[in-house]
């Protein structure tokens, strides 16, 4: 069975610091992974697909099939960087698999 | 070019009242979702169309009946609402199905008292 699985629920930063955004996976195949971003009071909207592998805002992730993961990662966090970050996989069929989502709050 | 759009945007229903939450899109979508987020549940498919006059069930479709007669529209029917799909909707769209990113609406939130 397919899974994702985003480990925090809350990842409180300060501005400038790097920030990690944690994302496991399960999937028997070849899995298509995304980061999908809702700032407050905004839609759902797409972030990074891996394989695009290319960096949006300042954000990158790497797929690392080994240890199943893909983290998002940024050097360099900005307050406007705020937000809920999902985690999603999409199966060999047409639905995104959903994680739990991280909510992100970068403080000054 | 609106995208995907959702009405209502807000609405409170009592138990057992029927509603129909309508996704419109205007991007010449195959694909078309209905997902339901709840806090710390993050967002679960409910049901998918993957074009016009399909529809197929998702992980929580209890509840809840789809229809897509057109391409671009996406219809949500709660027949018999209960307190249980108090929640925000949100639909979208993508063209193909697999690495395609899917393209969401601002979400209908729904109460159910």
């Amino acid at each position: 069975a397919q899974r994702v699985t985003q480990p925090e629920k809350l990842l409180s930063v300060f501005k400038g610091a790097p920030v990690e955004l944690k994302c496991n996976y399960s999937y028997s195949g070849s899995p298509e992974l995304f980061w999908y971003v809702q700032y407050s009071r905004q839609r759902l909207q797409l972030l990074l697909r891996h394989i695009s592998r290319e960096s949006i805002k300042g954000f990158t992730a790497d797929l690392n099939k080994g240890e199943t993961s893909f983290h998002l990662k940024k050097p360099f966090a900005q307050e406007e960087d705020s937000a809920m970050y999902y985690c999603a996989l999409s199966n060999s069929g047409y639905a995104l698999n959903f994680g739990k989502g991280t909510s992100l709050l970068v403080t000054p | 070019n609106a995208g995907v759009t959702q009405t209502p945007k807000f609405r409170v229903l009592k138990t057992g009242q029927s509603m129909t939450l309508l996704c419109a899109q205007d991007m010449n979508h195959e694909y078309m979702y209905w997902y339901r987020q709840d806090p710390g549940m993050g967002l679960r498919l409910i049901h998918y169309s993957v074009g016009e006059g399909t529809t197929a069930k998702g992980e929580v479709p209890d509840g809840y009946n789809v229809s897509r007669l057109k391409k671009q529209n996406f219809l949500l029917g709660l027949e018999s609402a209960a307190p249980s799909q108090t929640s925000v909707y949100f639909c979208a769209s993508s063209y193909q199905a697999g690495a395609q990113p899917q393209h969401f609406g601002d979400g209908t939130r729904l109460s159910i008292l």
